[in-house]
């Protein structure tokens, strides 16, 4: 009954090689999120998609391809890998904020998947 | 300069003892705020949403100052399970369609028995 998961937990690799991580949710939320968290442990946004739209690119590389075949599925697709791309890469998911009676309702709780660890030599 | 400020630590505090956190966050456009914790080697969890009217939460307990923006949390009777990162953090509404959580560096807590 796990909420959003992650696979691979690890993945260790080679400079210049492509590896993809995915993430799905089933807490039938229609946002996921893709989080980058550094060797500092300093947590930062990527990418955020609602119903598969791309909303947010936070300057990410064009190396770093997301791709959401589904609201409960966000994979993200990484080309041409640097050392730099070390880093734990957090998938999370909410419901979008939407609104309510008129009103902007401004946050619904995300909920974060247990990380993918990725190592690149 | 980092969005959000947190002092990193680590705090090292023996058990029962009251720890706070401060931070601090740069951009007034921000709407909502909280403190996620985060043990080591996991994910990021939602501890509480903070309000300007403070908040508590057992022994938990959250300040807002909007005017100075400027977040708290307060540990009382701190236990070894407290031990973790403790992430500031503020959002941004994307007009609906998503939120922007922008995170602070953490702060580490450790409780020694």
């Amino acid at each position: 009954d796990t909420a959003v998961s992650q696979t691979p937990k690890y993945l260790v690799t080679q400079m210049g090689n492509d590896k993809s991580i995915k993430c799905e949710q089933n807490l039938g939320h229609d946002t996921m999120y893709w989080y980058k968290q550094d060797s500092k442990k300093f947590l930062k946004i990527m990418f955020s998609y609602n119903n598969k739209e791309l909303i947010i690119n936070e300057t990410v590389p064009n190396r770093f391809s997301p791709k959401s075949p589904d609201k409960a599925h966000l994979n993200l697709h990484i080309n041409s890998l640097e050392l730099g791309d070390s880093a734990v890469y957090f998938c999370a998911s909410s419901q979008a904020p939407g609104t309510s009676g008129g009103r902007t309702s401004s946050y619904n709780e995300q909920f974060f998947g247990p990380g993918t660890r990725l190592t690149v030599l | 300069r980092k969005e959000v400020e947190q002092d990193p630590g680590p705090f090292n505090v023996p058990e029962g003892a009251t720890v706070a956190f401060n931070c601090t966050y740069s951009n007034s456009a921000s709407q909502s705020f909280f403190w996620y914790r985060q043990d080591c080697r996991k994910e990021p969890k939602l501890l509480m949403s903070v309000y300007s009217s403070g908040n508590e939460d057992g022994r938990f307990t959250a300040q807002l100052n909007r005017a100075s923006q400027y977040i708290s949390l307060l540990i009382r009777d701190s236990k070894l399970s407290d031990s973790a990162t403790y992430l500031c953090v503020v959002n941004r509404d994307y007009g609906g369609a998503t939120n922007k959580l922008i995170f602070g560096t953490g702060t580490l807590l450790a409780v020694q028995p």
